[in-house]
């Protein structure tokens, strides 16, 4: 069955940089696309970016465009989403989701916490 | 980029009620619109793509409909487990918006 495994929990100062995992499994690796989507405590879901797995081409919306890093690696099928220079408006779960541009997200990742605090 | 508005904002209901929620695109998305549905503390769940096709194993009683810019989410007869929020997303063209929730609550 199709699976989507974060990382766990992380806390880091303002200024640093965090890189949440997400571990696929159960279906072709490369045939689809992963998109990842946050939520701080209490808001919506917000997109963060869509990267291919089959050509490691990105997309990332212009809000994150400056600090954010999306990739994959085919050999342990897994992408990662990094983001630097965080800030307390960064506290936020951000999940990892598998999407194909023509029919959007259908699985979804348990989520990472991340705490941005001093 | 393309706003998706999405009413009411939150909504009591009962079991076994017909709800349905609406979802305007700021501009033509064709039927390039996801619904999914999060309960408190979990990922969201995906139950409707390309508008009206249900993904695998959501139950019959969720539906959607709609095409252009406006676009509908009904549950036909409301279980006590779709006490929710539900969350539209156009997926026409970058950047990937939502719309910003309905919460489905026990009247």
């Amino acid at each position: 069955q199709v699976q989507l495994v974060q990382s766990g929990a992380e806390v880091k100062k303002p200024g640093a940089s965090v890189k949440v995992s997400c571990k696929a499994s159960g279906y072709i690796f490369s045939n689809y696309g992963i998109s990842w989507v946050r939520q701080a405590p209490g808001q919506g879901l917000e997109w963060m970016g869509w990267i291919s797995v089959y050509n490691g081409n990105t997309n990332y919306a212009q809000k994150f465009q400056d600090r954010v890093t999306m990739t994959t690696d085919t050999s342990t099928t897994t992408a990662y989403m990094q983001l630097r220079s965080l800030t307390s408006d960064d506290t936020a779960v951000y999940y990892c989701a598998r999407e194909k541009p023509s029919s959007g997200k259908d699985y979804w990742g348990q989520g990472t916490l991340v705490t941005v605090s001093s | 980029d393309i706003q998706m508005t999405q009413s009411p904002s939150s909504l009591s209901a009962s079991v076994g009620d017909r709800v349905t929620i609406t979802c305007r695109a700021s501009q033509v998305i064709s039927n390039s619109l996801a619904w999914f549905q999060q309960k408190p503390g979990k990922a969201p769940k995906s139950l409707i793509y390309a508008a009206s096709s249900l993904q695998s194993g959501v139950p019959l009683r969720f539906s959607g409909s709609g095409s252009g810019t406006d676009f509908t989410l009904t549950i036909s007869s409301l279980q006590p487990e779709d006490f929710a929020t539900y969350y539209c997303q156009q997926y026409n063209s970058y950047p990937l918006t939502f719309g910003g929730g309905t919460k489905v609550e026990i009247k």
